[in-house]
């Protein structure tokens, strides 16, 4: 079965300052990970997807993740930090075969000091 | 803003009661699927509805059942309510195939009393 793991629950950063959150997931075949953002009381937006090819994946609002194959990791990065980032991040992995349903990590809550 | 709505936006309810939650999926997506997020937690899925059938399913009891209508809208039914119902209900929708994105809904907050 697939899992993810986000280790971090809370991470608070500075503005300005550079944030990497940190995702592991268990799957047994090539998975499709994801990156999502939720401000409070909203849905899940999309930030980046890695489905194959280039292992650098770029998202929007400056956001990549980088899968590494050998540490089960796609972690997170952003290299300055604004106000506006605080929310919180759901990392995903997906089955690469079937119906394609994706299994949520529990969250990791990004606070930004000024 | 997604394309993908959900009605309503908060409810209320007692324990022992039904509730139906509704969404109206984005245009051209004809796959819906549903999520229990439980405060302080990810969202769990709770099943997956492909030209109105059912084809995936995840560890929710039978009390937690849904449709497809033809437009691709979908419900999302709960009988007999418990306390630990309580949660952000999200719906889902895509298109055809693995490597389409899954647009979210705001989410229901539903509150079991």
């Amino acid at each position: 079965a697939q899992s993810v793991t986000q280790p971090d629950i809370h991470i608070t950063v500075s503005e300005g300052a550079s944030l990497e959150l940190r995702c592991n997931y268990s799957y047994g075949a090539t998975p499709y990970l994801f990156w999502y953002v939720q401000s409070p009381g909203q849905g899940l937006q999309l930030l980046l997807k890695y489905f194959s090819g280039d292992t650098l994946v770029q998202g929007i609002k400056g956001f990549e993740a980088e899968f590494k194959r050998s540490q089960s990791s796609f972690n997170l990065r952003k290299p300055s930090v604004h106000w506006s980032d605080a929310a919180e991040y759901f990392c995903a992995v997906g089955s690469s075969g079937g119906s394609y349903i994706p299994t949520f990590g529990r969250g990791t809550s990004l606070i930004v000091h000024p | 803003e997604t394309g993908v709505t959900q009605s309503p936006t908060h409810l209320i309810k007692t324990r022992g009661q039904q509730v139906t939650l509704r969404c109206s999926s984005q245009s051209g997506h004809n796959t819906v699927s549903w999520y229990q997020q439980a405060l302080g937690q990810g969202p769990q899925f709770i099943f997956q509805y492909y030209r109105e059938e059912e084809n995936g399913r995840g560890n929710f009891p039978p009390r937690f059942s849904g449709l497809q209508f033809p437009n691709y809208s979908s419900e999302l039914n709960v009988n007999a309510l418990e306390l630990d119902d309580s949660a952000l209900y999200l719906c889902a929708s895509r298109g055809t195939g693995p490597n389409t994105e899954a647009f979210f809904g705001q989410g229901t907050r539903l509150t079991v009393v």
